[in-house]
């Protein structure tokens, strides 16, 4: 049962433009969202996350933004670099919860 | 600077042999994890540890054990490996149960 979706295996853009990465999840008691960025043969390391009680959260280049009725969240990058290029998940878990659910990850290249 | 520290990074073994993937952190966490990652799976968590002394288990724990040897390390046994067991194992830490994680490098394991 997963909980978090993430639907794109992949996604490509240009440098300079706007990548988005999306993120569902059916788990009505997360209440803390994450997004990790994995290059090859590391571990992931965290990007941004953000809280239930908000709905957009930025740190520089990248955005996150959160539609609790919907269930989804997503990632903005602006403008996007060839340094991105990278596997993304979105991550959920609810309140002091030890128990972070993943989704399946979305492969960016950026290409310059 | 060391951070999370997985051994061994890889890894070949056969059904039936046994094995422990050992993590150790210096950044004073009370929390650890094991993950493993399959391909269209995502990170599926295995077992934590809330605080030294604890252990519970995650969403995918069975085939598996685990020990929380003090504050700094966190062990991840097979007792009989099997083939579905072939995976990529990630180790993580947060300072607490509700926060973000760190993540180590990775064991990739292959069982024949």
């Amino acid at each position: 049962d997963q909980q978090v979706k993430q639907n794109s295996p992949s996604l490509s853009v240009q440098e300079g433009r706007i990548s988005i990465l999306n993120c569902d999840y059916t788990n009505s008691m997360f209440d803390y969202f994450l997004w990790y960025k994995k290059y090859p043969a590391e571990g992931p390391t965290f990007l941004i996350s953000i809280s239930s009680i908000k709905d957009k959260n930025e740190d520089g280049r990248f955005t996150v933004f959160l539609n609790k009725s919907a269930k989804h969240l997503s990632l903005h990058i602006v403008p996007s670099q060839p340094g991105d290029s990278a596997v993304y998940f979105c991550a959920a878990r609810s309140y002091n919860n030890n128990d972070m659910r993943f989704g399946a990850g979305t492969r960016l290249t950026v290409k310059p | 600077n060391a951070g999370v520290t997985q051994t061994p990074k890889f890894q070949v073994l056969k059904t039936g042999q046994s094995m422990t993937l050992q993590c150790a952190q210096d950044m004073n966490h009370n929390s650890m994890y094991w993950y493993r990652q399959d391909p269209g799976m995502g990170l599926r968590l295995i077992y934590y540890s809330a605080s030294e002394g604890t252990t519970d288990k995650g969403e995918v724990p069975n085939g598996y054990n685990v020990s929380r040897l003090n504050k700094r390390e966190f062990s991840l046994r097979l007792e009989s490996a099997a083939p579905s067991q072939t995976s990529v194992y990630f180790c993580a830490s947060s300072p607490s149960g509700g926060g973000k994680l760190f993540f180590g490098s990775g064991t990739q394991l292959s069982v024949l």
